[in-house]
């Protein structure tokens, strides 16, 4: 069975900080896809990043960093220089390599604070 | 490019009353369609998904229902609400392509049910 855990419920941090969000997961399969979403006050998930379980290079985008490492199973996000407007809950997920049935399974989300 | 659209936004409704909810998509064909709960505090829990006309799958069971008329149409609903249906009701698309499928959430729906 797929899981994926996230352990931190909330966090708060001062603008400006850097902050990581811990994403753990659990699969059998060989080839799977690692996730992360953005879920404003607003409602709406956005899609943040997308990463391949052959692929363990990290990336960055902008203020937006992933460190993907197989061996421990995590896929952990870090925001450099937080703005209030980062402030959502964000979630990790996980899927397999999909035959058209094989639907996402979600962390349970961690919810960000930043504080000007 | 792809949208999804969600209606109602908010809805409030008495407990025993029926549900329709409506997900549409524009901009592609022969999605993967999903709609999603998302309980107060609580992560999303997937209700049903779809890949194609009249096939419907679902997750867990419960008191609702979704069918998929057509290609870009997912539709939510229930006979007769209960309290516990209160949440936030989301819909997503997905196209899969080289075993990849990455899922596109729409705005979503707030229930109340009183």
């Amino acid at each position: 069975a797929q899981k994926v855990t996230q352990a931190q419920t909330e966090i708060s941090v001062v603008e400006k900080e850097d902050v990581t969000l811990d994403c753990v997961y659990e699969t059998r399969d060989t080839t799977y896809y690692l996730f992360w979403y953005k879920q404003p006050p607003s409602g709406e998930l956005v899609f943040l990043i997308r990463r391949n379980s052959f692929d363990e290079q990290n990336e960055i985008s902008g203020r937006y960093s992933w460190n993907f490492q197989k061996s421990t199973s995590s896929f952990n996000f870090t925001i450099t220089a937080s703005q209030v407007v980062d402030s959502a809950v964000y979630f990790c997920a996980l899927s397999g390599f999909f035959s058209g049935n094989t639907p996402l399974v979600f962390g349970k989300g961690t919810r960000l604070s930043v504080i000007a | 490019s792809q949208t999804i659209h969600q209606w109602p936004a908010t809805l409030v409704q008495p407990v025993g009353s029926p549900l329709s909810l409506e997900c549409t998509v524009e901009g592609t064909s022969n999605p993967n369609l999903y709609w999603y709960r998302q309980a107060a505090g609580r992560g999303l829990q997937l209700l049903f998904y779809s890949v194609g006309i009249g096939q419907i799958s679902s997750e867990v069971p419960q008191n609702l229902s979704a069918s998929r008329p057509q290609d870009r149409q997912f539709i939510l609903s229930s006979k007769k609400l209960l309290l516990s249906d209160s949440g936030f009701y989301l819909c997503a698309w997905s196209v899969l392509a080289g075993g990849l499928d990455t899922q596109y959430f729409g705005p979503g729906t707030r229930l109340t049910v009183l």
